[in-house]
């Protein structure tokens, strides 16, 4: 099984919905992040958990929302989706045990590819 | 705020060529610096990473990069590519605010192509 697991992996929706993409760990990693790829843009980062009780927007965080249910599950919704959310997510994990340099060596899940029609 | 500059949008290089991408940064205080790849239809994975100390640094699959904080940058580089390194590539930098990461920013990505 995959370190970093991500569900669903493909969805499609229409504008208006209220979706749910769910990551989960088995890395004992207490940090979590939620990044937005679109071609030509990069990777930007959409919210990230430094714990359970410690959620912090990103650079691209209006119209989403997160929930950390447990240390090894962080999820990211839309509320209301539109179609310029239409882009691949990734879930990453970090680890701040290993102090300030292993906190920013992040391991990516797969990534969910979601399209608001 | 930092910020990573990847100038080059496609590369094509011949299999067996050299290659170099380039990745310049912006950020106030020493960087953490990555390169990640992302093959079609996978994750990103980890090539190297730059903490400090030798600013030649080695990693996964025949991949250097070399960190010149003169010119703020960190250029991914490989003697001979291989078809198998057809890829996007993304340069990052990490910051650490005092309370810990704040998450890797990521430059837009350089797509590999490789000509047989």
């Amino acid at each position: 099984d995959a370190d970093v697991t991500q569900t669903p992996r493909n969805r499609i929706t229409k504008t208006g919905k209220r979706i749910m993409l769910e990551c989960s760990q088995t890395k004992g990693h207490d940090r979590m992040y939620w990044y937005r790829q679109d071609p030509g843009l990069g990777l930007r980062l959409i919210y990230y958990s430094f714990d359970v009780k410690d959620i912090n927007k990103g650079e691209i965080s209006d119209g989403y929302s997160v929930s950390r249910q447990a240390q090894a599950k962080f999820s990211l919704s839309l509320e209301s989706a539109i179609p310029n959310q239409t882009a691949l997510y990734f879930c990453a994990t970090s680890d701040k045990r290993q102090g300030a340099s292993g906190a920013n060596v992040l391991t990516f899940g797969a990534g969910s590819r979601l399209t608001v029609l | 705020a930092q910020s990573v500059t990847q100038p080059d949008i496609h590369i094509t290089v011949s299999e067996g060529a050299s290659l170099e991408l380039r990745c310049n940064y912006s950020y106030g205080a020493t960087p953490y610096l990555f390169w990640y790849v992302q093959s079609p239809g996978q994750g990103l994975q980890l090539l190297l990473k730059y903490f400090s100390g030798d600013t030649l640094v080695q990693g996964i699959k025949g991949f250097e990069a070399e960190f010149k904080r003169s010119q703020s940058s960190f250029n991914l580089r490989k003697p001979s590519v291989h078809w198998s390194d057809a890829a996007e590539y993304f340069c990052a930098v990490g910051t650490y605010s005092g309370g810990g990461a704040d998450g890797l920013t990521f430059g837009k990505g350089t797509h590999l192509i490789i000509q047989p």
